[in-house]
């Protein structure tokens, strides 16, 4: 079965402070993801990426960064945390099917990021 | 962008019954998929079902599919209360960003013991 874990399942941080949060998966699955959830706004992608040092930006990249030095490691990171970045971050990862279709993804339990 | 919209947004059932849900997306799809997530708790796939298919089963679930609506319904037979949680629809585009799923805003799903 494929294992996505990630690093925190609850965090609570300040307004300012830089902020990692780590996804791991053992599945060797080239494509990983970034999503926050936000009720009444569904899941939203922050970033995608499809090979080690390669990103892509989602739907709502504004105040992220990634980072993918290692195939089974995508960590997000928020510069300077700002209090509308507190939500529930989600982590995932599917197989690379040659960039025709998109296949099943795999998620992680989740962070639940507040930004005090 | 395209999205899938779940619908109802939430449904209340007693242990036993059935419960659908429905999905109704905008442009061309490869695939749709839908997944469950319990409170708190990260997404768990359920099933894809590819634009060429029209219905597929897996234990008490079946979905269908009408490409010519846009819309795809999920159906979970026998209902229990572990049943309980949100599902999402996610359509993966024909053409254009092929890596992605969209996701829609999920149904709530009650099963009442």
């Amino acid at each position: 079965d494929v294992k996505v874990t990630q690093s925190s399942r609850y965090l609570v941080k300040r307004t300012g402070e830089k902020v990692f949060l780590e996804c791991v998966q053992d599945m060797d699955h080239e494509n990983m993801f970034w999503y926050r959830q936000d009720p009444g706004l569904g899941l939203r992608l922050i970033y995608f990426s499809y090979d080690v040092k390669m990103k892509e930006k989602g739907d709502i990249p504004e105040g992220y960064s990634v980072s993918r030095e290692k195939k089974e490691r995508f960590s997000l990171i928020l510069e300077s945390a700002s209090t509308n970045q507190t939500s529930m971050y989600l982590c995932a990862s599917s197989l690379w099917t040659g960039g025709t279709v998109a296949d099943t993804q795999y998620f992680g339990p989740g962070t639940r990021l507040t930004v005090l | 962008s395209q999205q899938g919209e779940e619908d109802p947004q939430a449904l209340s059932i007693q242990e036993g019954e059935n419960a659908t849900m429905n999905c109704s997306y905008k442009t061309s799809i490869n695939n749709l998929q839908w997944y469950r997530q319990n409170s708190g708790r990260g997404l768990v796939h359920l099933i894809l079902i590819r634009s060429n298919e029209r219905e597929k089963h897996s234990g008490r679930l079946r979905v269908t599919l009408d490409t010519s609506k846009k819309s795809s319904s999920l159906l979970i037979t026998a209902s229990r209360a572990a049943d309980t949680a949100s599902y999402f629809c996610a359509t993966a585009n024909s053409g254009g960003s092929n890596y992605k799923l969209t996701f829609g805003k999920g149904t709530l799903l009650t099963v009442n013991p």
